[in-house]
């Protein structure tokens, strides 16, 4: 059973800072990967999705990398601002016709 | 382009009554997956649907909880005889196929048992 796992729970940076989010997932036999932000009371947005032929994924000032035979993933952030500030969930989909698994997130806060 | 739609955005429902929520997925998607965040929890899958066919609901409850996705018209969550315990945040994704592009997730549905 898949199981996915963010590290830290919480982090508060200062504005202008670079920063990296941890997810870690058990069965390194994964088929996609997706990193999703979420506002507080709100839905869920997609940031980047990673195949698990793809070693990164790079959108504006997010990159995203994918290490599957380490079961691990990671979110950078680069100078961050304070409308950064939200959670942020990782999800493991481990073939095509199982559904996404989801972390617990980490809840960023970007102080100005 | 609509994203996933949900409605109604917040549910107030009393013990005993029974909640109905609705999505309508992307143009052009036809697999749609539920799932239900609790207050300080994750997101749990519930349910993955096509039209007309449930596919894997491994993490519906076995009582009280259903779902459909008919040939036309939105896809339908109901909890029947709602508890305390039902209140939560209720989500619902789309996908185009079974999920080489990703989901789309619509803005949930926040139900309240009182």
């Amino acid at each position: 059973k898949q199981e996915v796992t963010q590290i830290p729970a919480a982090l508060s940076v200062p504005e202008g800072e670079n920063l990296v989010l941890n997810c870690s997932f058990t069965d390194s036999a994964i088929y996609n990967l997706q990193w999703f932000r979420q506002d507080p009371g709100k839905g869920l947005t997609s940031l980047l999705l990673i195949q698990s032929s793809q070693r990164e994924q790079t959108s504006g000032r997010l990159n995203a990398s994918l290490d599957k035979s380490s079961g691990r993933s990671t979110l950078y952030i680069a100078a961050s601002q304070p409308g950064d500030s939200a959670t942020y969930l990782c999800a493991v989909r481990s073939s095509g016709n199982t559904p996404l698994v989801f972390g617990k997130g980490t809840r960023l806060s970007v102080i100005a | 382009n609509a994203g996933v739609m949900q409605n109604p955005r917040h549910l107030v429902r009393r013990r005993g009554q029974e909640a109905r929520l609705r999505c309508s997925p992307m143009k052009g998607h036809s697999h749609v997956y539920w799932y239900r965040q609790l207050p300080e929890e994750g997101l749990k899958f519930m349910v993955y649907l096509q039209k007309e066919n449930i596919i894997d609901e491994s993490g519906m409850p076995k009582e009280r909880f259903s779902a459909e996705f008919p040939k036309e018209g939105p896809s339908i969550l109901r909890i029947q005889q709602v508890v305390r315990g039902d209140s939560a945040a209720y989500f619902c994704a789309s996908s185009p196929t079974r999920g080489y592009y990703g989901y789309t997730f619509g803005s949930g549905t926040r139900l309240t048992v009182v």
